[in-house]
């Protein structure tokens, strides 16, 4: 069953800890996608990678990091997290350029930074 | 920058009446557009994908595209409660960039 999978699904974390979340996918996708979702502004693109180590900024990539070393997992790294990170955050999926095949997005990860 | 704007922001329709969900964009080149279902703290679930001037439909769900026009809907025949969600607008020019509308929350009464 074709899945994308977020680890964590809800996180509370404090402001100025580092905060990890996952994502995994099994359908060997190159290009994936973290997404944070927000009340009134949609869902802004923070980074796409185009396949292992090969990762570019989206629109508000500002406080965020990726990491992607196999093609399976996307990782997204926020060092010191800010309070005006808290969101809902989401990763996506699809084959190639994704011009064929709509993404699959995960569940989401709940994030309130206190 | 891409533009994508929705239209209603919320939509209330009895069950069984027809539903349509506006979307323009604003990039003439764009060449790839979707529709998106949110139900209430859940993931994206695809409906439909087109690619080209016409119609595509899925099921109940039958998506319009007119690019000259920067025109793309959706129409849910039948709607039920169950369809109760936000749908989301999506539309991609070039190496998988996605540009997302802001929805439109759908509210199907029994």
């Amino acid at each position: 069953d074709m899945k994308v999978t977020q680890m964590p699904r809800y996180l509370i974390k404090r402001m100025g800890e580092n905060v990890l979340l996952e994502c995994g996918q099994d359908m060997s996708h190159e290009t994936m996608y973290w997404y944070r979702q927000d009340p009134g502004l949609g869902l802004q693109l923070i980074y796409i990678s185009y396949d292992v180590d090969s990762n570019s900024e989206g629109d508000i990539p500002k406080g965020y990091r990726v990491s992607r070393k196999k093609r399976e997992h996307f990782s997204l790294i926020l060092d010191s997290a800010k309070t005006n990170q808290t969101s809902v955050y989401f990763c996506a999926s699809t084959i190639g350029g994704g011009h064929n095949q709509a993404p699959l997005f995960g569940e989401g990860t709940r994030l309130s930074v206190l | 920058q891409q533009k994508v704007q929705q239209s209603p922001e919320s939509l209330t329709v009895s069950e069984g009446a027809m539903a349509s969900l506006n979307c323009t964009f604003s990039d003439g080149t764009s060449n790839n557009f979707r529709w998106y279902r949110q139900h209430s703290a859940k993931g994206l679930e695809v409906l439909v994908s087109i690619f080209s001037d016409g119609e595509k439909e899925e099921g109940r769900f039958t998506a319009h595209l007119n690019r000259a026009n920067l025109h793309v809907s959706l129409h849910i025949r039948e709607p039920q409660p169950s369809d109760s969600a936000v749908y989301l607008c999506a539309v991609s020019i070039i190496r998988g960039r996605i540009f997302f509308g802001d929805g439109t929350q759908l509210v199907v009464k029994p």
